[in-house]
């Protein structure tokens, strides 16, 4: 079936600019995660969502940052005020349930330069 | 608080040699682990995952991985490295403690491979 699906896979805002994206998880998968993926490094985790609550949200780096997943389906990840700091691939993963074992599947990504 | 280790940033084998990656985790509860795989501008794909029952475990694309408790380890291996393996390998711990699944991973290990 479908997996993890992200828009736009590439986004480029000036400094200053908002931007959102968007992450549709795989049908029926109760969680659904964002990280955030620096040149080099490793995935480093910004949220969680149970359907539609919000019950982790301690790696979002400012208040710049917000997400939300109103159905309990798609997600959005809001950045306002785009900064340098903020360039990364930002990447969502869904899982089927809520639990330490689940399996993670991952989307392809969305590459953020901030001019 | 959970941490993972990756000895080693890039490693480099000659097609048909021995793969070896090394991961170390840290964890106050028992651990969840999991190795992923990501090629060039793609997303995180699950190799396998240990969640307590047999402690060596047999993932895709010929891969295995030995949970060692008294070491701490966890490192991925392949008897005969293909061309087809050259990516970026990510180790990540999840905790058990129910509502708390974050993946942590590591700094991630290039692995190359040689004609």
């Amino acid at each position: 079936g479908a997996g993890v699906s992200q828009s736009p896979r590439y986004k480029v805002a000036k400094r200053g600019q908002d931007v959102a994206l968007r992450c549709d998880p795989i049908s029926g998968h109760v969680s659904l995660f964002w990280y955030q993926q620096a040149l080099g490094q490793g995935p480093e985790f910004l949220t969680y969502f149970q359907n539609e609550a919000q019950l982790d949200k301690s790696g979002l780096p400012s208040d710049r940052f917000f997400a939300e997943r109103p159905e309990g389906s798609v997600s959005t990840l809001k950045i306002q005020r785009t900064q340098q700091e903020d360039s990364a691939v930002y990447l969502c993963a869904s899982s089927l349930e809520l639990g330490g074992g689940q399996p993670q599947h991952f989307g392809d990504g969305t590459r953020l330069s901030i001019l | 608080a959970q941490s993972v280790t990756q000895l080693g940033s890039h490693v480099s084998v000659s097609e048909g040699a021995l793969v070896l990656l090394r991961c170390n985790y840290s964890s106050s509860v028992p651990p969840y682990l999991f190795w992923y795989v990501q090629y060039p501008n793609q997303g995180l794909q699950l190799l396998l995952k240990y969640t307590s029952a047999a402690t060596l475990v047999k993932g895709i694309n010929g891969f295995e991985a030995e949970f060692k408790k008294s070491e701490t380890s966890f490192h991925l291996t392949k008897p005969s490295a293909h061309m087809s393996d050259a990516a970026e390998y990510f180790c990540a711990v999840s905790t058990t403690i129910q509502g708390a699944q974050k993946l942590v991973f590591g700094q991630g290990t290039r692995l190359t491979i040689n004609p």
